[in-house]
């Protein structure tokens, strides 16, 4: 079945540095990769998300990158700042199964 | 809007007991799912519904019933909890039957003893 992996399991940057994170999915036919970010005590929360018909994707600090014939997958994060500190977790989807598939989440840190 | 409700937030049980798990949107989301989220394992698909009526098994479906009956709810029931299902529970739904942002709920913490 499909499997996403996501790397690192946790990640501590410095206050204004960059913090990226890595996922790679097994099936071919994924077409939808979601990125999630979850705050304690709450629920994952959608931060941005690209299809696979674009290379990437940024939103202000934000950027998605798809590499399709490498089949992964990459949140970065620019300028980061104390209120980025949270759990943040990759999926992939593909059109007709109806099923999101996770990666493992990645608990970020950003020291001030 | 309320967006995705979960009741109730906290809940202790024992083993051999069952209980039901609520999960309701005010959005009009085709779409709704249950995920249970383990330390080091992320988000896994318990089950999913496309639509009032129809429903399907994910990844992890055993120990658990659903039903669709609304648009706006979609139960998960525990008919004999077992000491495996302590985790965190979350209720999603999106627009459309998949591949569209998740709307979350804020999860139900549930302890098996």
């Amino acid at each position: 079945g499909e499997n996403v992996e996501q790397h690192p399991s946790t990640l501590s940057v410095q206050e204004g540095d960059s913090a990226v994170i890595k996922c790679t999915y097994s099936d071919s036919a994924s077409n939808y990769f979601p990125w999630y970010k979850q705050e304690l005590g709450k629920g994952p929360q959608l931060i941005i998300d690209i299809r696979s018909n674009v290379g990437e994707k940024k939103d202000q600090r934000i950027a998605v990158t798809l590499n399709k014939t490498a089949k992964h997958f990459s949140l970065h994060i620019t300028e980061t700042q104390p209120e980025d500190s949270a759990v943040y977790f990759c999926a992939a989807s593909s059109s007709g199964t109806y099923k999101y598939i996770f990666g493992t989440g990645t608990r970020l840190k950003v020291l001030a | 809007n309320a967006g995705v409700t979960q009741t109730p937030k906290f809940q202790v049980l024992k083993t051999g007991q069952s209980m039901t798990l609520q999960c309701a949107q005010d959005m009009n989301h085709e779409y709704m799912s249950w995920y249970r989220q383990d330390p080091g394992m992320g988000l896994r698909l318990i089950h999913y519904s496309v639509g009032a009526g129809i429903t399907d098994q994910g990844e992890v479906p055993n120990g658990y019933n659903v039903s669709r009956s609304t648009t706006e709810d979609f139960p998960l029931r525990l008919l004999s909890a077992a000491p495996s299902q302590t985790s965190v529970y979350f209720c999603a739904s999106s627009p459309d039957r998949g591949n569209q942002p998740q709307h979350f709920g804020d999860g139900t913490r549930l302890s098996i003893l």
